[in-house]
């Protein structure tokens, strides 16, 4: 099984910063990483696809980076609507494995 | 507009079984690969089961092997998982997810299924 591991686990940040997430596969994955917000009692939502692809209705403001095993999720500036907690998953291989989240909390 | 309602989470004692269903609507139900995520409480998001569109590829997480069945009916735009021989360590809370292109790009808000005795 292909291991997903995100640093950090939890951030502090103010709006307007610029927050960064990292995401690192045991073994590569080529660039079938996508990216997910998730919010307590919300559906989850996919954010990033294909490692740098926006999904369709998602802010310019969220990025994507990375190939084989390391990967970044960028937000530009943070927005009030973007405390959440993030988790990348990796789509190369069966089972597919997600990391264990970055909760974005208000500093 | 694309939506996910899962259906027949609740209480249940260990070793008891539980059908959860998610009624899709919004799209091409029967062109579609579906799955099934949880997330137990706490914890980070866990892939379940994945089911090709016409049922048969079936995929499961080692945990669920022998004990789930993923299954769908695409006359009605609904996906199925029967639990059986059901664990502590199975309360979650169960979402029904699209997966399009090695993506889960539509999820449902979920059901929660807690086994307790």
């Amino acid at each position: 099984d292909i291991q997903m591991t995100q640093s950090p686990s939890s951030l502090s940040a103010s709006v307007g910063d610029r927050v960064t997430i990292t995401c690192r596969a045991s073994q590569s994955t080529s660039s079938y990483l996508n990216w997910y917000q998730w919010k307590p009692g919300k559906a989850p939502k996919l954010l990033i696809y294909g490692a740098s692809s926006l999904q369709s209705g998602v802010p310019s403001r969220f990025s994507g980076s990375g190939s084989g095993t390391d990967f970044t999720l960028t937000i530009s500036s943070l927005q009030p609507e973007d405390f959440a907690t993030y988790y990348c998953q990796q789509s190369y291989s069966i089972p597919w494995t997600f990391g264990q989240g970055t909760k974005v909390e208000i500093k | 507009e694309v939506q996910l309602v899962e259906s027949g989470g609740g209480l249940v004692q260990p070793g008891g079984s539980l059908r959860l269903s998610c009624a899709a609507s919004g799209f091409t139900f029967s062109s579609s690969w579906m799955g099934w995520v949880r997330q137990a409480p706490g914890k980070g998001l866990e892939w379940v089961a994945n089911i090709k569109q016409d049922g048969k590829e079936k995929y499961y997480v080692d945990s669920a092997k022998g004990r789930f069945t993923i299954s769908r009916d695409n006359a009605k735009s609904l996906l199925f998982l029967q639990m059986n021989s059901l664990r502590a360590e199975d309360t979650a809370v169960y979402y029904c997810a699209r997966h399009a292109y090695f993506v889960f790009d539509f999820w449902g808000q979920g059901t929660m299924v807690t086994v307790s005795s």
